[in-house]
């Protein structure tokens, strides 16, 4: 079973613009979450997605939104970049419910000049 | 809100020795998960361990094992056998029992494998 894409895995922006971040989660899964990691701050819970629905946000600006399609995949936007949203972004994704293992993807490192 | 807290920034180990990671977690809820997740120079996360809070017995996963307090609220993460591929940011974290999958995660602990 292919296990979670995340693309483009690299990107590099410059201020003010928008970028868009794609995750195909593993066959079958219905959960998307995702996460900002940085040296700073650690990782943060962005937003988690079960059934295009969103079903828990994280403590973040209004610029991060997501969504996820009918087929579980998702995507996050980040509108009008700053300089502080350099981060590697991590989508997770699992069967939902229970002690159910969160499958990781590779990230996406996204650089903001 | 659930925090997550890894006091050790760095640890290192020689290989084929014992070390333990600390984790401690703060959280009102009673029923609840807890993990040690694995990312190695290559940025993949891993899942190593994981424990159900109403769950008395330590779980246990090959060499990985953890020591669960919950009284203490303590989750620590005990490597026997060291070997060079355990190197990596080792982290823990927090679910709830409930709908949402969202993990609280503390900032993580870098281990390094000595030869």
């Amino acid at each position: 079973k292919a296990g979670v894409t995340q693309t483009p895995r690299y990107l590099i922006k410059t201020r003010g613009q928008q970028v868009t971040l794609s995750c195909s989660p593993i066959s079958g899964h219905r959960s998307v979450s995702w996460y900002q990691q940085t040296p700073g701050q650690g990782l943060q819970f962005l937003f988690e997605y079960f059934s295009e629905t969103q079903r828990n946000k994280g403590n973040f600006p209004g610029r991060f939104s997501g969504r996820q399609f009918s087929n579980s995949r998702s995507e996050m936007n980040v509108s009008t970049l700053e300089l502080g949203d350099s981060a590697l972004y991590l989508c997770a994704s699992n069967l939902a419910g229970g002690l159910g293992e969160q499958f990781f993807g590779p990230g996406t490192r996204l650089t903001v000049l | 809100a659930q925090t997550v807290t890894q006091s050790q920034p760095e640890m290192s180990v020689q290989e084929a020795e014992t070390v333990t990671l600390s984790c401690t977690y703060d959280t009102s809820e009673s029923d609840y998960y807890l993990f040690w997740y694995k990312q190695p120079p290559s940025r993949q996360m891993i899942l190593v361990i994981r424990q159900e809070a109403y769950k008395q017995q330590n779980a246990t996963e090959n060499r990985f094992s953890v020591n669960f307090q919950k009284a203490a609220k303590s989750f620590s993460l005990k490597i026997s056998d060291s070997q060079l591929g355990d190197a990596a940011m080792y982290f823990c974290a927090y679910r709830s029992r409930g709908g949402s999958e969202k993990l609280v995660f503390g900032k993580g602990t870098k281990l390094t494998v000595n030869p």
